[in-house]
């Protein structure tokens, strides 16, 4: 069985500073880990996925996340927030034991303050 | 160019009536998913399918029903046993294997009237 916890569901910073996006996961096999980003009402685009290759991962926007295997954590940061970066972000694990299904966490709404 | 189709963006039901989302992808993939969308609940699987002519429940089923008849169609009907269908309705399709990102759709809003 596998389950993702993203630990905030809202997380507010000023534009120009860090962003950190928690999330911890559960996999009884290697997982694979991605992190999705959604604006309102449309479809999910996907901003970096680990695949076991490294555990930092960097992906588009300038979004980055560490896979820790010791604390079954995939945290999503930025070093500096932008006000385009408003949205609301997933974080989906899919493992490798069974059928694939990507399964998301709840979601954490990311609000920048000018 | 490649991606995943959903059609109408918005749809309106009636109490009692059934209504098919459409799903269509030109990206050859194997897999497609069905997500419902609620405020605060992340996405829930509906109905998901490995191969053409097959599919499985997720964990929302009750009240839905698919067909996959071709590869690249994953057709999505709220039927009028689903009691709260106002929803965001996302369609997801993926190559098959562990490390592959899924690709979705725009979505579908629909809203009982």
């Amino acid at each position: 069985a596998q389950s993702v916890t993203q630990l905030d569901s809202h997380v507010s910073v000023s534009e120009g500073t860090p962003v950190l996006l928690r999330c911890n996961y559960s996999s009884s096999y290697s997982p694979s880990l991605f992190w999705y980003v959604q604006h309102p009402n449309k479809g999910l685009q996907l901003l970096l996925k680990y695949t076991s290759a490294a555990t930092l991962v960097k992906g588009i926007n300038g979004f980055e996340a560490e896979f820790k295997k010791s604390e079954t954590s995939f945290h999503l940061t930025k070093p500096s927030a932008h006000m385009s970066d408003a949205a609301e972000y997933f974080c989906v694990v899919s493992d490798e034991g069974g059928s694939y299904i990507p399964t998301f966490g709840r979601g954490t709404s990311l609000i920048v303050h000018p | 160019d490649g991606g995943i189709t959903q059609s109408p963006k918005y749809l309106f039901r009636k109490e009692g009536q059934n209504v098919t989302l459409s799903c269509e992808q030109n990206l050859n993939h194997d897999a497609m998913y069905w997500y419902r969308q609620d405020p605060g609940q992340g996405l829930r699987l509906i109905y998901y399918s490995q191969i053409v002519n097959d599919f499985q429940k997720g964990d929302i089923a009750e009240g839905y029903s698919v067909s996959r008849e071709k590869k690249e169609s994953f057709p999505l009907t709220v039927t009028s046993a689903q009691k709260n269908p106002t929803a965001f309705y996302l369609c997801a399709s993926r190559n098959r294997g562990r490390v592959t990102e899924a690709f979705f759709g725009q979505g579908t809003r629909l809203t009982v009237v």
